[in-house]
């Protein structure tokens, strides 16, 4: 089955780079998400990738994806306290049979430090 | 646009009692929705698949007469927890994959707080 491993806790100090990381297990065809949960909130896409990118950026926000290491990572960059929250890594494998739900990774605590 | 309706957003009951949560895409239609459920500080753990019209698909270990799923129209889907005990006392978030959109992202409600007393 799938799988999902990410790091619980990641402090940085505001105006820095914040770079959390994620493993997961291969499948064919591979959808990974970046989602951010505030406390007591539900999750907010932040951005997606399909496993024949290797990269994707959207203003503050970078995902890498290293496909032979089966490792994606997400930077924020010039971190502020708003982005304070857990980042939760998904991943999605396409079936061919249709929609697929996600399994997700623990998810990031990202701390800011003023 | 986008966007998913959870209500209610928080509840609170009574031991035995079953409680219906619902979930909505308010600016598209939505043939497949997800149900999943959060413990404190832990992951989201997928319960179930639901499709407008068919039965959902529960994932193992998920009590499919425990966990109520009702898919009735494209844009709502309803999860009734039957006979509520303080071991389902969770966050419940659904989430809604645009119809004919399988290789887009699914869009998340804000979750529904459940504590049984």
């Amino acid at each position: 089955g799938e799988d999902v491993e990410q790091s619980l806790f990641l402090s940085v100090r505001e105006g820095d780079s914040s770079v959390i990381n994620c493993t997961y297990t291969d499948s064919s065809s591979t959808y990974l998400y970046w989602y951010k949960q505030e406390p007591g909130a539900g999750l907010q896409l932040l951005t997606y990738i399909f496993s024949n990118m290797d990269m994707k950026q959207d203003q503050r926000l970078t995902v890498l994806l290293n496909k032979k290491d089966k490792h994606l990572s997400l930077r924020i960059a010039d971190t502020q306290t708003g982005d304070s929250a857990i980042y939760f890594c998904a991943e999605r494998a396409v079936s061919g049979g249709g929609a697929d739900g996600l399994t997700f990774g623990k998810g990031t605590h990202l701390i800011i430090q003023p | 646009g986008a966007v998913v309706s959870q209500h209610p957003s928080w509840v609170i009951c009574k031991s035995g009692t079953s409680v219906k949560i619902e979930c909505r895409s308010l600016d598209f239609q939505a043939t497949t929705m997800f149900w999943y459920r959060q413990f404190p500080k832990q992951s989201l753990m997928l319960m179930a698949t639901s499709n407008e019209g068919s039965k959902a698909t529960y994932e193992q270990g998920v009590e499919k007469d425990k966990f109520l799923i009702n898919h009735a129209s494209l844009t709502l889907s309803t999860l009734t927890v039957t006979s509520a005990h303080p071991e389902d006392s969770s966050f419940y978030i659904c989430s809604a994959l645009q119809t004919g959109g399988a290789n887009q992202p699914q869009h998340f409600g804000d979750g529904t707080r459940l504590s049984i007393l």
